[in-house]
């Protein structure tokens, strides 16, 4: 079993909708979440995150960690053509440990 | 908004040549890391490093890569003999000792390995 899956897609939705972005993971001792945001040969951008289980919002984005199902999700709404991109979901044990990154989704948001 | 800085943003080079890869962490950043992609494959991680030694590496990590803090601002890594397969983006990292692990990547050394 991998230790981070992430559906690659690509995933297009229609501009304005709502975007769910899913992860599941393997170790249940991952304490630490984020989404990053990858743009085509850049590096990856910090867009969310959360420590243990729980929710966070920021703006339109909204980040949810279910540690019981081993489950995370990146919500987006109001999706705008700038949110194409790779979504890269990554955990870590703790603090100031290693990032290991799922695969990345990418997400078209058409016009 | 600081930020980390990569350099160079290409690099090409002949197999079996030794090549550095440099960056500046965010200023008030303790913690540095390095990770690769390679084309079309996920961020891995490679080598951390705190108050000037390696605190972790990866399997990736063998004898002919090694890091370096030279000064006050630079971070480096450093491949002795370079071999087809390191062809891959570099990212530099640093974060924080706030707490948390929130990491910020560089915009990344495009390593082509000839």
């Amino acid at each position: 079993q991998k230790e981070v899956e992430q559906d690659p897609g690509p995933l297009s939705v229609p501009e304005g909708a709502i975007v769910s972005l899913n992860c599941t993971y393997s170790n249940s001792a991952f304490q630490y979440f984020m989404w990053y945001r990858q743009y085509s040969r850049k590096g990856p951008e910090l867009l969310m995150y959360t420590y243990s289980s729980g929710n966070k919002e920021d703006g339109r984005f909204t980040a949810q960690v279910d540690k019981s199902s081993k489950y995370i999700s990146l919500f987006i709404r109001d999706s705008q053509p700038s949110d194409s991109a790779t979504y890269l979901c990554a955990m870590s044990l703790y603090r100031d440990d290693k990032i290991i990154f799922g695969k990345g989704t990418r997400l078209h948001i058409l016009p | 908004e600081p930020e980390v800085t990569q350099t160079p943003s290409h690099q090409v080079t002949q197999m079996g040549q030794e090549v550095i890869l440099r960056c500046v962490p965010i200023s008030n950043h303790l913690y540095f890391y390095w990770y690769r992609q390679i084309l079309g494959q996920k961020v891995e991680f490679l080598v951390s490093f705190y108050n000037n030694e390696i605190s972790e590496k990866s399997e990736i990590f063998d004898d002919q890569f090694s890091v370096e803090r030279p000064d006050g601002s630079n971070f480096t890594l450093k491949i002795r003999s370079t071999k087809l397969e390191d062809s891959a983006m570099y990212f530099c990292a640093s974060s924080p000792t706030s707490g948390s692990n929130e990491q910020f990547f560089g915009p990344g050394t495009r390593l082509t390995v000839l």
